[in-house]
C-alpha cells in the first residue's frame, strides 16, 4: 500500500513563503506522478498542481489559483515531493494533501494524512 | 463556488439506496470519461472509491457504483450502511488547462 506523509505545514503571514514535503514509500517513486490537493477547513476540495516524472519530461502544472505563486518538485533520490508556496495569502489556509497521481483514469488514487496551513497576521 | 454542483446533503436508511448527482459541462464531466468519486470520513484523507465514471478500485464494496448521462454523473449507494455515512466528492478531467476539477462536497447521512 502507498504510504505518504506530509510535513512542514504551519502558520505563516500574508506575503509570507512556506515549503511543503511528502516523503512517500510502498511505490517506485521514480515512475510516479504525483499530485497536491488542499481542502479549506469544513469545506471542499481543491485541486493546486501535479508532477510527472522524468520519463514522461517531469514537468508540473497548476491550478489558474496557485500558478506562479506556487512550485512543485521532487527528489527521486530520496522519494520526497515538495510544494513551494510563496506570496501566501488568506485564502490560501487549508489542508494539504500529497496525492498519488495514477493516470487520467485514475487520479488520486493514494493521499497522505495532510499538513495544516494557515495564512493569518 | 466549485466547479461541479452537487446536493449539500442526503440521506438513507439503512438497507435502502442513495443517489448523488454531480452536474458538470461540456467541458469536463460530458467531455470525458474521467469522473472519479471520493469518500472522505471526518478528520480522514478522502479515498479513491469510483474512477472512470463506474470503475470500483479494488476493496471498494459493489454496492457504491456509478454512471454518467450528458453532463450529470452519478454515484449510487446500494444497500446503505452506519459506515457509509461520509462526505463524497465528484472530480472530473477538465483539460490540459483546468486539469482537474470537484464538487463542493455531498454529506450522506444514514438515519
Amino acid at each position: 500500500e502507498v504510504q505518504l506523509v506530509e510535513s512542514g505545514g504551519g502558520l505563516v503571514k500574508p506575503g509570507g513563503s512556506l515549503r511543503l514535503s511528502c516523503a512517500a514509500s510502498q511505490l517506485t517513486f521514480t515512475n510516479a506522478w504525483l499530485s497536491w490537493v488542499r481542502q479549506v477547513p469544513g469545506k471542499g476540495l481543491e485541486w493546486v498542481g501535479l508532477i510527472r516524472n522524468r520519463a514522461d519530461g517531469g514537468t508540473a502544472d497548476y491550478a489558474a489559483p496557485v500558478r506562479g505563486r506556487f512550485s512543485i518538485s521532487r527528489d527521486d533520490s530520496t522519494n520526497t515531493l515538495y510544494l513551494q508556496m510563496s506570496s501566501l495569502k488568506t485564502e490560501d489556509t487549508a489542508v494539504y494533501y500529497c496525492t498519488h497521481y495514477g493516470s487520467n483514469s485514475v487520479p488520486f488514487d493514494s493521499w497522505g494524512q495532510g499538513t495544516l496551513v494557515t495564512v493569518s497576521s | 463556488q466549485s466547479a461541479l454542483t452537487q446536493p449539500p446533503s442526503a440521506s438513507g436508511s439503512p438497507g435502502q439506496s442513495v443517489t448523488i448527482s454531480c452536474s458538470g459541462t461540456s467541458s469536463d464531466v460530458g467531455g470525458y470519461n474521467f469522473v472519479s468519486w471520493y469518500q472522505q470520513h471526518p478528520g480522514k484523507a478522502p479515498k479513491l472509491i469510483i474512477s472512470e465514471v463506474s470503475k470500483r478500485p479494488s476493496g471498494v464494496p459493489d454496492r457504491f457504483s456509478g454512471s454518467i448521462s450528458g453532463n450529470t454523473a452519478s454515484l449510487t449507494v446500494s444497500g446503505l450502511q452506519a459506515e457509509d455515512e461520509a462526505d463524497y466528492y465528484c472530480s472530473s478531467y477538465a483539460g490540459y488547462k483546468n486539469f482537474w476539477v470537484f464538487g463542493g462536497g455531498t454529506k450522506l447521512t444514514v438515519l
